[in-house]
């Protein structure tokens, strides 16, 4: 069965520790693997897609890496406007993006 | 463009109604989808149109559920017969017809049944 798992469920950093954010799955024959942020009543915001295992993306304080097995979203010097939830996902094998989410990290940056 | 529109953001029904979301995608994705979210939780896939055509829909959708997509452009969501455990926030999504390119969300319609 198509799973992803993320890992740890909450996170509170002060500003400036940086850390990292796992996301491990079981998909059979990755077709891409996606970052969201998800701030508290609103959509996913897309941040990062990583299709091949040695891939990076950066994105100012963020930059997301993929193995074969899992990916990491490591938070460089966060500031207390990073607080979000953190979801990733990968899609099934149909052809379109039917996508299976982890359950996502909060992440709680303290000024 | 500005991105997936989603209305109402917020709706309270009362157990039994009927209720019905409107989703306008990003004007140039062919494909469309709808998501349900609870709290705590990510995402769980409901339904993908491609153009107008309602390829796929999943076990989750009951046949209380029904969405239409007329024209290819605009999509809907009814929910009839409301039940509490509809109380959700549901995601529309676009993307483009290139496989497994990103899809992107809007900003949800939170749904409670009281």
């Amino acid at each position: 069965e198509d799973q992803v798992t993320q890992s740890p469920e909450a996170l509170r950093l002060q500003e400036g520790e940086s850390s990292s954010l796992n996301c491990s799955y079981t998909v059979s024959g990755l077709r891409g693997l996606f970052w969201y942020r998800q701030d508290p009543g609103k959509g996913p915001e897309f941040l990062f897609t990583l299709y091949s295992a040695g891939e990076e993306k950066e994105k100012e304080r963020l930059k997301a890496t993929l193995t074969k097995k899992e990916s990491f979203l490591h938070i460089t010097a966060p500031k207390p406007e990073d607080s979000a939830t953190y979801l990733c996902a990968a899609p099934m094998n149909t052809g379109f993006q039917k996508l299976v989410f982890g359950t996502g990290t909060r992440l709680l940056v303290s000024p | 463009d500005t991105g997936v529109s989603q209305n109402p953001r917020h709706k309270i029904t009362k157990r039994g109604q009927n209720v019905t979301f409107r989703c306008d995608p990003i004007s140039e994705h062919n494909r469309l989808y709808w998501y349900r979210q609870t709290l705590g939780q990510g995402p769980e896939f409901l339904t993908y149109f491609q153009n107008e055509a309602q390829l796929e829909k999943s076990r989750l959708l009951s046949d209380r559920f029904s969405a239409e997509r007329p024209k290819g452009s605009f999509s809907t969501l009814e929910i009839q017969r409301t039940e509490q455990g509809d109380s959700a926030m549901y995601l529309c999504a676009s993307s483009l017809l290139q496989e497994y390119t990103e899809a992107f969300f809007g900003q949800g319609t939170r749904l409670t049944v009281v």
